[in-house]
């Protein structure tokens, strides 16, 4: 099936630092969603995007939908201990029925 | 604010035993999808429902079943239980797009 592509699938960073990641496609999506998953957890939802070049802010978290429709990125700023944890892009595209693919993740660390 | 309530949280199960995971929502949202989770693979989309009475398979359906009967509830059965059925399990619905999830089962198959 149409996967999105995230990469690497680990990061590690230092607490106050920003980190940006992105998420990429070979085909166009109508929607762009941004989830975070804690440990023993279900993904919560961050940021959704809805029109191309769409940059979208929830407090220290910032999102863009990418203007080719391919893709998009989440930025964190000033990372704290609490951003840890595995973060998923997902997508819709024409005719999917609302069904949500979603990119295999990444998995952040923020050190003390 | 309940949201979409999963049950069991944790089972195991013997090959060839059979089990339905439950999953009920509170938010009167049309959608309804189960999803599982295996380590760094993402999210896989097993079965979705667009309303009460109409499910539809998914990327994975293979070894599972579903039924919608009710807007809340969309159960998932497992007939012969395998052992690459172990996995964590996510129920979600949504209005539209914007998907909310359960809690998750992680189900252990042995």
């Amino acid at each position: 099936g149409q996967q999105l592509n995230q990469s690497p699938q680990s990061m590690f960073i230092q607490e106050g630092e920003d980190v940006s990641m992105n998420c990429t496609s070979s085909s166009i999506f109508n929607t762009w969603l941004w989830y975070k998953q804690d440990p023993g957890e279900g993904p919560v939802l961050l940021i959704a995007l809805y029109k191309a070049g769409e940059l979208t802010s929830n407090g220290r978290l910032t999102a863009q939908f990418g203007i080719t429709r391919k893709d998009s990125f989440l930025n964190i700023s000033a990372s704290i201990p609490s951003d840890v944890g595995i973060y998923f892009c997902a997508g819709t595209r024409t005719g999917a029925n609302s069904k949500l693919t979603f990119g295999k993740g990444i998995t952040l660390s923020v050190r003390p | 604010n309940a949201g979409v309530t999963q049950t069991p949280k944790f089972r195991i199960l013997k090959i060839g035993q059979s089990m339905t995971l439950q999953c009920t929502q509170d938010m009167n949202h049309n959608y309804m999808y189960w999803y599982r989770q295996d380590p760094g693979m993402g999210l896989k989309l097993i079965y979705y429902s667009v309303g009460a009475g109409i499910t539809d398979k998914g990327e994975v359906p293979n070894g599972y079943n579903v039924s919608r009967s009710t807007t809340e509830d969309f159960p998932l059965r497992l007939e012969l239980a395998a052992p690459s059925q172990t996995s964590v399990y996510f129920c979600a619905s949504s209005r539209t797009t914007e998907a909310f999830f359960g809690q998750g089962t992680r189900l252990t198959v042995v």
